[in-house]
C-alpha cells in the first residue's frame, strides 16, 4: 500500500519555467491538499481539494493552478516558475468527516533559480 | 480566523529527559487540535489528536498532551525522550466546517542529546 506518492521528489527550475507536480493516493481519499513548507514559517496550504473535480483557495495560492480530474491525483501546476516559489512541497489526503489524520507524501523539494 | 503559535523553535534535551512542546492557540470556540511529527526528508505523521471531552489525550510514541481552555494551550509532553524522537513537531488547528483545513504553527525542532 503506497499511501500518498509525490512526483517528482526535487527539481530545479529557471526562473520562467513551468512544471507540473504528481500527487497520487490509493486510499481513496475524498480530500486532498496541497502545501508549501519554508523554514520558519511551518506549513502554508496552496490549494485543496474536496472531490473529483473541485479545487478550491488555500492561503498562498497566488502562482499556482490545480487539478483533480482523477479522484486518485491531485496536480499543481507553477505556470511560470519564480525564486519565491523555492521551498518543499508536500501532498496530503484524508477522508472527510471528522478530521480522520491526513496522510503525507514524502514531499518535493523544488528549486528555482 | 484561526492561529497557531509555536514559541519555541528549537529545544535541546538530554537523553531520557522530560519534554514539553508549547503551543497557543487562536480561535473563538474550542478547535480541533493536533499534533504532528515529522522525521527529516519526509511527510508529517500525526501524533495525537483533541476534538473534546478528557481535555489530556494519549497518543503514539509515548506522547501525551494537555488541553487547556483557559491558557488556550495545548502542549506536548514525554515523560522520557528517546534518540529516535529528534524530529520536529508541528502544532495543527482546525476548526468545524472548514473542509477539515488544518492550520499549521512554525514547528519546533528537537535535537536529543546522549
Amino acid at each position: 500500500n503506497a499511501g500518498v506518492t509525490q512526483t517528482p521528489k526535487f527539481r530545479v527550475l529557471k526562473t520562467g519555467q513551468s512544471m507540473t507536480l504528481l500527487c497520487a493516493q490509493d486510499m481513496n481519499h475524498e480530500y486532498m491538499y496541497w502545501y508549501r513548507q519554508d523554514p520558519g514559517m511551518g506549513l502554508r496550504l496552496i490549494h485543496y481539494s474536496v472531490g473529483e473535480g473541485t479545487t478550491a483557495k488555500g492561503e498562498v495560492p497566488d502562482g499556482y493552478n490545480v487539478s483533480r480530474l482523477k479522484k486518485q491525483n491531485f496536480l499543481l501546476g507553477l505556470e511560470s516558475a519564480a525564486p519565491s516559489q523555492t521551498s518543499v512541497y508536500f501532498c496530503a489526503s484524508t477522508p472527510p468527516g471528522g478530521f480522520q489524520p491526513q496522510h503525507f507524501g514524502d514531499g518535493t523539494r523544488l528549486s528555482i533559480l | 480566523a484561526q492561529s497557531v503559535t509555536q514559541p519555541d523553535i528549537h529545544i535541546t534535551v538530554s537523553e531520557g529527559a522530560s519534554l514539553e512542546l508549547r503551543c497557543n492557540y487562536s480561535y473563538g470556540a474550542t478547535p480541533y487540535l493536533f499534533w504532528y511529527v515529522q522525521s527529516p526528508g519526509q511527510g508529517l505523521q500525526l501524533l495525537l489528536k483533541y476534538f473534546s471531552g478528557d481535555t489530556l489525550v494519549q497518543g503514539i510514541k509515548g506522547f501525551e498532551a494537555e488541553f487547556k481552555r483557559s491558557q488556550s494551550s495545548f502542549n506536548l509532553r514525554k515523560p522520557s525522550v528517546h534518540w529516535s524522537d529528534a524530529a520536529e513537531y508541528f502544532c495543527a488547528v482546525g476548526v468545524p466546517f472548514g473542509n477539515e483545513k488544518l492550520t499549521f504553527g512554525t514547528g519546533t525542532r528537537l535535537t536529543i542529546i546522549p
